[in-house]
């Protein structure tokens, strides 16, 4: 059974960079047939995506964020992870990491339990 | 960019059917993916392509898609149901970018 755990600092300052990781256990992250993905949501508010990597490299960002974020991969420990600069208080949130079969439209079928982060000096 | 507009509540008694609608421009060309989200909970996978259902989930979850609405439909509605249900879609479009509507309150009454 895959799980997927999020990591990092929950308090963040302003302007400074927001910087998560997701660790895959239970299957390969380099298995092929995935995408992964990061996912945010404002306390009270809907679901954001972010942006999300294959295990070649090849990354997609959401437009709106795409000038702050940096997805990466690391095949030998299992993880990705998410780096946000600039970050202010709109970025408050629980980041999800979530897997994404590949294939045209695929859906989410995993999600990570989320993990808080406040951005506040 | 691409929309997806849902009605933000919808309220059902128990034992009735509740459906929740996902609307976009031409959403019957997509592939939609619906989430369920219980308070304090990461979103669960509920319908994926439209109308197929993840190992696990009850039958009474069910999913139709045509012309500019997408539609979750839920059957004998339980207690248990109570979440915000997302609808998502990718936006071919725009280097297969991910969209999700805003969500549905789904009350129990």
């Amino acid at each position: 059974q895959v799980q997927l755990q999020e990591s990092g600092p929950g308090l963040v300052k302003p302007s400074q960079t927001l910087s998560l990781t997701c660790t895959v256990s239970g299957g390969s992250i380099s298995s092929g047939s995935y995408y992964w993905s990061w996912i945010r949501q404002p306390a009270g508010k809907g679901l954001e995506w972010i942006g999300r990597i294959y295990t070649s490299g090849s990354t997609n960002y959401n437009p709106s964020l795409k000038s702050r974020v940096t997805i990466s991969v690391d095949t030998s420990k299992n993880q990705f992870s998410l780096k946000l600069s600039s970050v202010t208080a709109a970025d408050t949130a629980v980041y999800y990491c979530a897997r994404e079969p590949t294939g045209a439209g695929g859906a989410f079928d995993i999600w990570g339990q989320g993990t808080m982060v406040t951005v506040s000096s | 960019s691409y929309v997806l507009t849902q009605p933000p509540s919808v309220s059902v008694a128990p034992g009735k059917t509740a459906r929740i609608t996902c609307g976009g421009n031409n959403i019957g060309s997509k592939s939609v993916h619906w989430y369920q989200q219980k308070p304090g909970q990461a979103p669960v996978l509920v319908i994926y392509y439209d109308s197929d259902r993840p190992s696990g989930i009850p039958e009474r979850f069910s999913g139709s898609n045509s012309g500019n609405t997408a539609t979750l439909t839920i059957s004998r509605v339980e207690a248990g149901d109570e979440a915000d249900y997302y609808c998502q879609v990718w936006d071919s479009s725009s280097d297969h970018d991910v969209v999700f509507g805003g969500g549905t309150k789904l009350t129990v009454l």
